[in-house]
């Protein structure tokens, strides 16, 4: 069975770009969350999307966003990207809703913003 | 978002000795998760904890979920270089999924 898959793995933006992060789930896993892992403040809960909806949220600004298509796969998109975005993007999938005890993580993202 | 306290957060162990680290919080969790990352990778579940008190293993790892509810604690025995990595805690309650930092752990042959 193959695992989570995130592209690209590597990404480097300037300043006031927008980025599109893509995140393939586990084949038969519904949910997806997205998380930012920076050396500052460690691994922090973005938001999580089952059945084409958003899930839950955590508190992160608005120019983040994401969404997921019917097949499960999702995508993260960060508008007007500031220096302190950078990081490692890593999305998560599991087969219900909240179900964060059972999530497998992808390889992650390394965003570089310049 | 809220962060988990771990301690310490790096350490340096010889091959064979046994390790520990401990997570706080200032908050009550439903569940205790423990992670291990490894470089260029994301972090793999190790052990999950649902009950105040419980202690589980996995291999030669411990974890136990702290009776207020507020801390949770790792061990690895005998440790081997394989070990080394980043070992996350996370606490999930409320709807709410929180962090620690991580220990780095170093395995010295």
């Amino acid at each position: 069975k193959a695992g989570v898959t995130q592209t690209p793995r590597y990404l480097i933006k300037t300043r006031g770009q927008q980025v599109t992060l893509s995140c393939s789930p586990i084949s038969g896993h519904r949910s997806v969350s997205w998380y930012q892992q920076t050396p500052g403040q460690g691994l922090q809960f973005l938001f999580e999307y089952f059945s084409e909806t958003q899930r839950n949220k955590g508190n992160f600004p608005g120019r983040f966003s994401g969404r997921q298509f019917s097949n499960s796969r999702s995508e993260m998109n960060v508008s007007t990207l500031e220096l302190g975005d950078s990081a490692l993007y890593l999305c998560a999938s599991s087969l219900a809703s909240g179900s964060f005890d059972t999530q497998y993580f992808g390889p992650g993202t390394r965003l570089t913003v310049l | 978002g809220q962060q988990l306290n771990q301690s310490p957060q790096s350490m340096f162990i010889q091959e064979g000795e046994d390790v520990s680290m401990n997570c706080t919080s200032s908050s009550i969790f439903n569940t205790w998760l423990w992670y291990k990352q490894d470089p260029g990778e994301g972090p793999v579940l190790l052990i999950a904890l649902y009950k105040a008190g419980e202690l589980t293993s996995n291999g030669r790892l411990t974890a136990q979920f702290g009776i207020t509810r507020k801390d949770s604690f790792l061990n690895i025995s005998a440790s081997i270089p394989s070990d080394v990595g980043i070992y996350f805690c996370a606490g999930y309650g409320n709807n709410r999924l929180a962090f620690g930092k991580g220990n780095q752990v170093v395995v010295i042959p």
